[in-house]
């Protein structure tokens, strides 16, 4: 594909729903990165999937939050019971080598959660 | 945790001068990258520098590494209201993921 892509772009959810965020890596892209932006914050790691090996989840802050990747193409990332601090932009990132080199990121979705 | 601290938080400059932002880090690396970011939105990729390298220019940006400080510079040299946005260094460290700092938002006037 021409980039990454995310879908929703915005997103407003009432404290205590559950969101899925979906990220469209560059086709061929073996790699694939959840992050998180707080207002005006650097990105906070959340998981990583490379190819079929067991992700790397050591980022996710808590249990409410999962992420699969289908076919090792799109990621789905999923946060249940969603609360107040959960509201930031999440950004997704592919990259077609193996860890450590450039990262092509989609627009993100921004996340509200009143 | 954060690896890279940006230094200064954020910068305003007229246009046709240099911006140059500061980055230090913690621990050894494999390479250092910087990102740039307009609005919130998704990250840019500028330069990537290894370990084993000292400085590289792409266009208008130098990029400088020095491993014993622990720090990287980016120098744009210049600068354009274009380039108004906020710029991320992000190391890797021989494990999965980058490491971001916390961004210089840079403001560059007309």
């Amino acid at each position: 594909g021409a980039g990454v892509s995310q879908s929703p772009s915005n997103k407003v959810t009432e404290k205590g729903k559950d969101v899925e965020l979906r990220c469209d890596p560059i086709s061929g892209h073996t790699a694939l990165y959840w992050y998180r932006q707080s207002l005006g914050q650097g990105l906070e790691f959340l998981i990583y999937f490379q190819g079929n090996s067991a992700p790397d989840k050591s980022g996710l802050p808590s249990d409410r939050f999962s992420a699969e990747r289908t076919g090792g193409s799109v990621s789905t990332l999923t946060i249940q019971r969603t609360q107040q601090e959960d509201s930031a932009v999440y950004l997704c990132a592919s990259e077609s080598r193996v860890a450590g080199e450039t990262q092509y990121f989609g627009p993100g979705t921004r996340l509200l959660v009143l | 945790s954060q690896q890279g601290e940006e230094d200064p938080q954020a910068l305003s400059i007229q246009e046709g001068e240099n911006a140059t932002m500061n980055c230090s880090y913690k621990t050894s690396i494999n390479n250092l990258q910087w990102y740039r970011q307009n609005s919130g939105r998704g990250l840019v990729h500028l330069i990537l520098i290894r370990s084993n390298e000292r400085e590289k220019h792409s266009g208008r940006l130098r990029v400088t590494l020095d491993t014993s400080k622990k720090s990287s510079s980016l120098l744009i040299t210049a600068s354009r209201a274009a380039d108004t946005a906020s710029y991320f260094c992000a190391t890797n460290n021989a494990g999965n993921m980058l490491t971001f700092g916390g961004g210089t938002r840079l403001m560059v006037k007309p």
